[in-house]
Parts: structure tokens; sequence; C-alpha cells
């Protein structure tokens, strides 16, 4: 049930684009991204409902397509702001509860 | 201010102790949840609670255990039967919203060290 995040760790210069995938094998309702830094604890970025709607937040976009069971992180212009850990946190149909995958872990450097 | 706190931030225990870690929120919230995170790992549920008096185990409930008598607080009770309790615990709550979503959110965690 827990999904399976891609890849598992990259690294960027600062302004360079970045995707970050997220695939289930389970029917999805909805998709919850967040990022979290060393030692402190996820903040929420933004969910995306299937229907396949994007959604966007500063320079961060994610899109989630229902038929694949799969979302995509989208970060442009990569910030030093931007490091740290991004999880994928699947709701499937029916449920009350998400499953986290196990992370991807994104350095931005000058 | 609203919020989700969790206190202590970091907590040391000796093995074969029972320890409980405090989850408050003041979002009004109806549903809460305890996460535990290793290392370079995911977060795994251990339990969540949808209302008040009810709750649910998630994926490693064993040697845990919680209570919900109150909205706001939802304790968790690791004990002694934990086998490796050393994790960072991270406690969450969530509101629904129109349409069947809802946006989940959580408190700094707790730092627990067993020796």
């Amino acid at each position: 049930q827990q999904p399976v995040q891609s890849p598992q760790a990259v690294i960027l210069r600062e302004g360079e684009d970045a995707v970050i995938n997220c695939s289930s094998s389970k029917a999805l309702y909805s998709v919850h991204w967040y990022r979290q830094k060393h030692g402190e604890a996820p903040v929420f970025l933004m969910i995306l409902l299937k229907g396949g709607e994007q959604k966007g937040h500063e320079k961060i976009s994610a899109s989630f397509n229902e038929k694949k069971q799969q979302s995509s992180l989208y970060l442009t212009a990569s910030q030093l702001s931007y490091s740290g850990t991004y999880f994928c946190g699947t709701c499937q149909t029916g449920a009350n509860n998400l499953f986290f995958g196990t992370g991807t872990r994104l350095t931005v450097i000058p | 201010d609203g919020g989700i706190t969790q206190s202590p931030k970091y907590l040391f225990r000796k093995e074969g102790q029972n320890v409980t870690l405090s989850c408050e929120q003041n979002l009004n919230h109806d549903a809460m949840y305890w996460y535990r995170q290793d290392p370079g790992q995911g977060l795994r549920l251990i339990y969540y609670s949808q209302i008040v008096n009810d709750f649910q185990k998630g994926d490693i409930a064993e040697g845990y255990s919680v209570s919900r008598e109150k909205k706001e607080s939802f304790p968790l009770t690791v004990t002694s039967a934990q086998k490796n309790p050393t994790a960072f615990y991270l406690c969450a709550s969530s509101r629904q919203l129109a349409g069947g979503r809802y946006e989940q959110y959580f408190g700094p965690g707790t730092r627990l060290t067993v020796t």
C-alpha cells in the first residue's frame, strides 16, 4: 500500500528544475505532498484530487494522473530553500488515512 | 495561535519503561494520527482516531497504545513491549474540506531515545 517515490535522491544547482514521482498500485482518491527539513516535521505543500488536477505553490506544482495512479511534483528554478526530503502521501478510495512513500532527498547547491 | 503541540521535543528513557508522548491540538480537527519515522525512512502509521473515544490500529501498532478522551488530545504510550522504540514520533491532525478532501498537518515531533 506504500507508494513508490523516485528518484530517491537528487542534487540540483540553484535555478535548475526537478521532477519527483509518486506511484501507487492502489486506486487513489488524493495525493498529498509534504517537504521535511532535517530534524523538523513535514510541512504540507498541496493536495491533489483525482481528476487530473494540477496545483501550484510558489514555483512548485504537481499533477495527478488517476488512471495511472501517479503524481508528479515539479520544482522549477530551484532555490536553496527547496532543499529537504519530499514525501508523497496517498489516500486510497474509501480510506481515512495516508500512506507515505520513503521520500526523495533534494539538495540544492549554489 | 492555532496548532499542534508535542512535548517534550527530546525524551530519554531506560529500556523496560513505558513512556507517554503528548499531542495536543487547538485546531478543532476531528481526526488525529501518530506516525513513527526512522532515519532515512518514510512515515509509518501507528494509530489514528477519527472521533473521540474511538481509534484504529495503523500498520505498526504492536507495542503502542493510545487514548482519545478529548478531541484536543491524543497521547501515545510506548510500552516496554515495543522492541525498537528509539525513533522520531510525529503527531498529526486533519480537517475535512468540501468535496471529500482533507488536509493533514503535523506537530513538531518528539525524538525518543531508549537505552
